[in-house]
């Protein structure tokens, strides 16, 4: 069954504005990942924030994680054209074990 | 490094027929996972081998399904007496699961299977 859930299903934006997408999940988690799919194939790792961390960084990325809420967000800015994908919110529930994967966001970034 | 790998990329097959799916993970990884994928849907997991450890089969959908990793690395997934629902990219990822290592999955680029 699928835990996480992430909303919107599908976000359109222009080139240059932030992306936000969240992510919902129902039982105690280990770490929670977020992932990007381009086409349909391979899956991208992006970031992965534990649960004993509320906010993580990378590059143009920004991950936040609400353990109260059963919550994560990850922000995308400036966006560019190359960001358009598929992108998950997966969580593990203890170290290492399987992924449980939302349905995922469609980005669109219009030139 | 190499990342990865799986083969075949596309496997078209004949309902009732047998595949196999194959996945080499990246080299020293002591962690592998099999995961599917139907159109415009999750991921869905599938299998779950861990060094030695007895595998964790419990997403496998139907006896159909059987998986096996062979000396801790390649793996191959098996589904037998194929049916047209069993259409899906299969995706295997690995991950290092040594102390002090990180969680991630690396994901290969997937097989898509279609059954005619």
């Amino acid at each position: 069954s699928q835990q996480g859930e992430e909303d919107p299903q599908a976000l359109s934006i222009q080139e240059g504005e932030n992306a936000t997408m969240n992510c919902s999940y129902k039982t105690s988690i280990n770490n929670l990942q977020w992932y990007r799919q381009n086409s349909g194939r391979g899956l991208v790792h992006l970031i992965l924030i534990r649960s004993n961390e509320r906010e993580k960084h990378s590059g143009r990325l920004r991950v936040t994680l609400d353990t109260s809420k059963k919550s994560s967000s990850l922000l995308i800015t400036a966006s560019r054209a190359a960001d358009t994908a598929s992108y998950f919110c997966a969580t593990a529930e203890t170290s290492g074990s399987r992924l449980t994967f939302g349905e995922g966001t469609q980005l669109t970034v219009n030139p | 490094g190499a990342g990865v790998s799986q083969s075949p990329s596309n496997k078209v097959t004949e309902k009732g027929k047998d595949v196999e799916l194959r996945c080499d993970p990246i080299s020293g990884h002591t962690a592998l996972y099999w995961y599917r994928q139907s159109l415009g849907q999750g991921l869905e997991f599938l299998i779950y081998f861990q060094g030695n450890s007895a595998p964790d089969k419990s997403g496998l959908p139907s006896d159909r399904f059987s998986a096996e990793r062979t000396g801790g690395s390649v793996s191959t997934l098996t589904i037998q007496r194929t049916q047209q629902e069993d259409s899906a990219v299969y995706l295997c990822a690995s991950s290092p699961r040594a102390r002090g290592t990180s969680d991630t999955q690396y994901f290969g680029p997937g097989t898509r299977l279609t059954v005619l």
